[in-house]
Formats: structure tokens, C-alpha cells, sequence
């Protein structure tokens, strides 16, 4: 398919592990953003890339969080030592250009749940 | 400050019923963009329409409808004869221009139910 994938879908972490979330932007997308759902709440903006450069990392919610896009395509969200607020789910979502019109198209999201 | 807000937490309607959702937005931008996205159970957001500040041009899509005012700074989105697809969650966001990008700040949602 043609749409942003993102993997795994769901992921279930013991409190302290780290995690590595992949999102596969649309080919040919320069921007890339990262959201985090939480249960019963609207999306909140974490990161967004323009290719390789982090542009704004102002949502990211502590330095647990690391968002890297090396190639200016696939990106990782990885969190260290997760705790249990860090459960939701992380939406990938990219844009063919970076400007306020441009139309986001969003993946599936990863459910991560911390134990 | 909450820069959209979705009031209406929860909403049933029973099917055939035209249905209203609401949006208030808050921003100081003059350019800004106000978009809807449907999520279903599956969860995934579906793009549905997206607005620019300077068009008050209401816009009419099949059943869906939007009424965008800039005066009450509401951009409502009303499904006319709603069916049982139509369940899913509800946002509304804004995107702004100062940001210089185009991250999306979003409502906290309406959860529509279509009861049969």
C-alpha cells in the first residue's frame, strides 16, 4: 500500500525497558510528525522532521524521548526506561511538503502499554 | 490555553437523524487552516476536509456539511440522515502559520454513536 505505516501495531512494555517505535512515511514526503494519543484525548503533537532535520522537538514530553529520521525518510521514536504514563498511542503522520495547508495522512498508530 | 475545543464529549442519535458537531478554535493568526478527522474503531484518522482562515465559503461533501465563522471562530460540522458508519470519534484541529510548519493541534474529540 501507499499509505504511512508503522510498526509494531501494539507493543507491551514492563516499566523501565526501552522501546523503539518505526514509522514509513508516504514516499516522497518531505515532513514527518510524530503525535501521542492518549486514552479519551485528541492527538498531541511530540516531534516533526523536514527530511533529516528535527525542526521542533518542543512536544517531546521529558528526555526519555528521542526522535531521530537519519535518511529523511523512516523515523523512530524510541523512549528509555518507560513509565506508565507513557501508555498511548503514537501516530506517525507525513505531509508531501511542510506548510500550514498541507494535509497530513496518518498511520495506524503503535499502542504501547507499560506494565 | 486549549486551542480547540471540542465541547461535546459524547453524542447518540438514532440513525436518520442529522447530527451537529461542534468546534472552537482559538488562535491569533490571520492564516490558519481548521481541518476535521474521523477515527474509527480501528483507529486510524481519516482526513475529511480542511478550511483556510480567508474561505467562509460553507462547504457541503455528501451527508457532511461544515460551517465555518469566523466571528464566533466555530467550525461546525453537521451529518445529515447519519447511518451506523458514521460511529467513530470526531476531531477538529487547527494548524497556524507562525508555527512555520504544519503541526496540528486537535480538539479532544466527540465520540458519535448511530444507534439502529
Amino acid at each position: 500500500g501507499a499509505g504511512v505505516s508503522q510498526s509494531p501495531r501494539y507493543k507491551v512494555a514492563k516499566r523501565g525497558q526501552d522501546v523503539a517505535l518505526r514509522c514509513d512515511p508516504i514516499s516522497g514526503h518531505v515532513s514527518l510528525f510524530w503525535y501521542q494519543q492518549a486514552l479519551g484525548q485528541g492527538p498531541e503533537f511530540l516531534t516533526y522532521f523536514q527530511n533529516e532535520a528535527q525542526l521542533d522537538k518542543s512536544g517531546l514530553p521529558s528526555d526519555r524521548f528521542f526522535a531521530e529520521r537519519p535518511e529523511g525518510s523512516v523515523s523512530t521514536l524510541k523512549i528509555q526506561r518507560t513509565q506508565q504514563e507513557d501508555s498511548a498511542v503514537y501516530l506517525c503522520a507525513s505531509s508531501f511538503l511542510l506548510g500550514v495547508r498541507d494535509e497530513q495522512f496518518f498511520g495506524p498508530g503503535t499502542r504501547l502499554t507499560v506494565l | 490555553a486549549q486551542k480547540v475545543t471540542q465541547a461535546q464529549t459524547e453524542i447518540s442519535v438514532v440513525e436518520k437523524e442529522d447530527v451537529t458537531l461542534d468546534c472552537v478554535y482559538e488562535t491569533r493568526d490571520t492564516t490558519y487552516y481548521l481541518f476535521w478527522y474521523k477515527q474509527p474503531p480501528s483507529g486510524e484518522l481519516v482526513f475529511l476536509i480542511r478550511r483556510n482562515s480567508f474561505d467562509e465559503q460553507n462547504e457541503i461533501s455528501g451527508r457532511y456539511s461544515w460551517n465555518f465563522q469566523k466571528s464566533t471562530s466555530s467550525f461546525n460540522f453537521t451529518i445529515t440522515a447519519s447511518q451506523v458508519v458514521d460511529s467513530a470519534v470526531y476531531f477538529c484541529a487547527l494548524s497556524e502559520s507562525a508555527t512555520g510548519a504544519n503541526n496540528l493541534f486537535f480538539g479532544t474529540g466527540t465520540r458519535l454513536t448511530v444507534i439502529p
